[in-house]
Formats: structure tokens, sequence, C-alpha cells
């Protein structure tokens, strides 16, 4: 068990909807990363936050978004739902090291999205 | 841009058998690497780490060697076993996003 908790496991919706995936970090970590896992394009990084604020972004649709609130749990916002959104979708969380670095990154066990 | 490869897999071997799972990276500078094991139907966890050139990482029998020369990190296991089937990934760390940047995945299967 890494410690970062995911809900809801699995999630099956129809084209064109919205839904919201959930997070909690680690106690005591900071930093959250969500990824997304298909098939055709592997474990791609979508988002980072930071204690509340986004940090990186990397190839998130503008469907998409994300937020993280002051008790460090994050939200995964995603909204006019395409087949191709189908995946597993990845939270892991992380510790900000001393002179700005941050250590491994430990995964949630993932939310399964089907798109119908 | 920071890159891993990794062999293609499926990987197939008998219990007791010797393992080797070849990845390489490119990279800007030198970022730490990883290697991450996802069980079917779990989420993916930290099989080990190295965080600057000669280090050597190992956990559960497993090792890995940052080789900065050859740009590789291979993962090795010297005698397998049914319960370590499962997809393993290489992955490195860019140093200016903080992202993880994950190789396709290399599927091993053990038969006893």
């Amino acid at each position: 068990d890494s410690g970062v908790t995911q809900t809801p496991k699995h999630l099956i919706t129809a084209t064109g909807q919205r839904v919201t995936l959930r997070c909690s970090p680690r106690s005591g970590d900071l930093s959250v990363y969500w990824y997304q896992q298909s098939l055709d394009q592997g474990l791609q990084f979508l988002i980072q936050y930071y204690n509340g604020e986004e940090r990186a972004k990397g190839n998130i649709l503008e469907r998409f978004s994300a937020q993280q609130f002051p008790d460090l749990h994050s939200e995964l916002n995603l909204s006019s739902l395409e087949l191709g959104d189908s995946a597993l979708y990845f939270c892991a969380s992380s510790e900000r090291l001393e002179g700005g670095s941050y250590n491994e990154q430990f995964f949630g066990p993932g939310t399964r999205l089907t798109v119908l | 841009g920071n890159s891993v490869t990794q062999m293609e897999g499926p990987v197939t071997l008998s219990e007791e058998a010797f393992l080797t799972i070849n990845c390489t990276y490119t990279a800007t500078g030198y970022p730490s690497l990883f290697w991450y094991v996802q069980y079917p139907g779990e989420g993916l966890q930290l099989l080990l780490k190295a965080t600057k050139a000669d280090d050597k990482g190992s956990n559960k029998g497993f090792e890995a060697t940052y080789r900065k020369e050859t740009t590789s990190f291979h993962l090795e296991k010297g005698s397998v076993q049914v319960s370590d089937s499962a997809v393993y990934f290489c992955a490195l760390i860019d140093p200016y996003a903080d992202k993880l940047i994950f190789g396709t995945g290399t599927r091993l299967q053990v038969f006893p």
C-alpha cells in the first residue's frame, strides 16, 4: 500500500459526459501528479500541483482540468468525454526535499475510466 | 527532449532463469532513474532507483546500475519467480518539470 488513495476504482460513462476523479496523497506529501495510461499512448504525465498551486503541465487536453484543495487532496475533471479518453488515470504524490527537488513518486491504484 | 527506450516484450522465462530488461535514456543533465512494476490489476510500485552515475539500485533481488557512459539502466534478476510476472517500466525524472517520463513498459511472463 503506497498510502495514496484514489476514488472511484472504476467509472463507466457515456460520450459527452463529465466526470471527477479524486486523489488523496500520502500523509505529508504536498505534491500531487496526474498520469494517464492508455494502450496507444502509454503512461503520460498530465499535470502537477504543489501545495495548491499548479507547477507543471504535460499533455493535458483543454477539456481536462485539475485542482488541489487546502487539505491537499486533488481532483481531476474530465469533460466532453470521448471514446479515446478511456484509460487508467493514476495519481502520485511526493515530498519536496531541501533544495527544491522532489523525492520519488508514489502511485495510487488508479481509476479505470471507460467511455461508451 | 528527454526520453526512455525499453526493449519490446513480452519476455517469457522459466522459473529460476536470469532476467535482463534493457533500458536506455536520452536526457539533458543527469536525471534520477527508476524502475516501476505494475502487477496485474494494480497500480505502479517503485521497484528501485538510482540518483547518480554508477549508483546501483536494488530491491527484492532486482538490480540496475546507472551507466552514464552508455546512458543505460538495465534491470536484472538472477533467478525469477512466477510471482515476478508483471509489466516493468523504466523511467527518468525530468528535473526541470519534475515529471516522470516512462518507457513503453516490458511485460514479463514467468512459467513454472
